[in-house]
């Protein structure tokens, strides 16, 4: 099984609705990526999971909160968010940590509107 | 922080040989680089990838120059279904976060 499945596909949500994005892979891989893509932009890197460690970006705003349940399973917990956050957010995972060779794969995403 | 170009469009016939550079002047030292296929509405898929001179997959090659400041991806004979966008990522800097897809490039092959 090679694949990473994203549940929802697509969510919509208002400013003020708290709702989660899940990811998920069977591949044993020990890292797990958030990414945050804008239309015709490419992907920027939130977080990495690595052996269910978190590297903390601080560019990210704290209305984005990984959490990393088991080496299988990734979410995105969002909470107030602004209409600019609106993008498709991509999961990926890969064997290693995300500096070692090997590539990421990545899961079909999930297309996030903010009202 | 220098950011990863690419060209941002290229056409191609069908049957050509397609060339796409990315310039990455800041790659960290044992840093791969690797490249991307992305179609609409798709997470990015992988198509080759490399740390020097020259890796051959059975979709792609992999050029990259000694000072490795540069890197070439080269589709053979590209098909209309190679129409997609293109990214390198490579990593610029220490830290498990910096990691960065270069600007893209948008390859439309013309029948």
């Amino acid at each position: 099984d090679t694949e990473v499945t994203q549940t929802p596909k697509h969510l919509v949500m208002g400013m003020t609705n708290k709702k989660s994005l899940k990811c998920e892979q069977h591949m044993g891989h020990r890292a797990m990526y958030w990414y945050k893509q804008k239309a015709k932009k490419p992907p920027e890197l939130m977080f990495v999971y690595s052996y269910e460690k978190l590297s903390i970006n601080e560019s990210v705003p704290s209305r984005f909160s990984p959490e990393c349940p088991n080496s299988s399973l990734l979410n995105l917990h969002l909470h107030a968010l602004q209409p600019e956050d609106s993008a498709l957010y991509l999961c990926a995972s890969s064997q290693d940590g995300p500096r070692y060779r090997g590539e990421q794969f990545f899961g079909p995403g999930t297309r996030l509107t903010v009202l | 922080l220098a950011k990863t170009t690419q060209p941002i469009s290229m056409d191609s016939y069908e049957g050509q040989e397609v060339n796409i550079t990315c310039s990455h002047n800041n790659i960290a030292t044992n840093d791969y680089i690797t490249w991307y296929q992305q179609f609409p509405s798709q997470g990015p898929r992988f198509i080759i990838q490399g740390y020097k001179t020259k890796v051959t997959n059975e979709v792609a090659s992999l050029f990259i120059p000694a000072d490795r400041k540069s890197s070439t991806l080269s589709l053979p004979r590209v098909s209309l279904s190679d129409t997609a966008v293109y990214y390198c990522l490579v990593g610029d800097g220490p830290g498990a976060n910096n990691l960065f897809f270069g600007t893209g490039t948008r390859l439309t092959v013309i029948p």
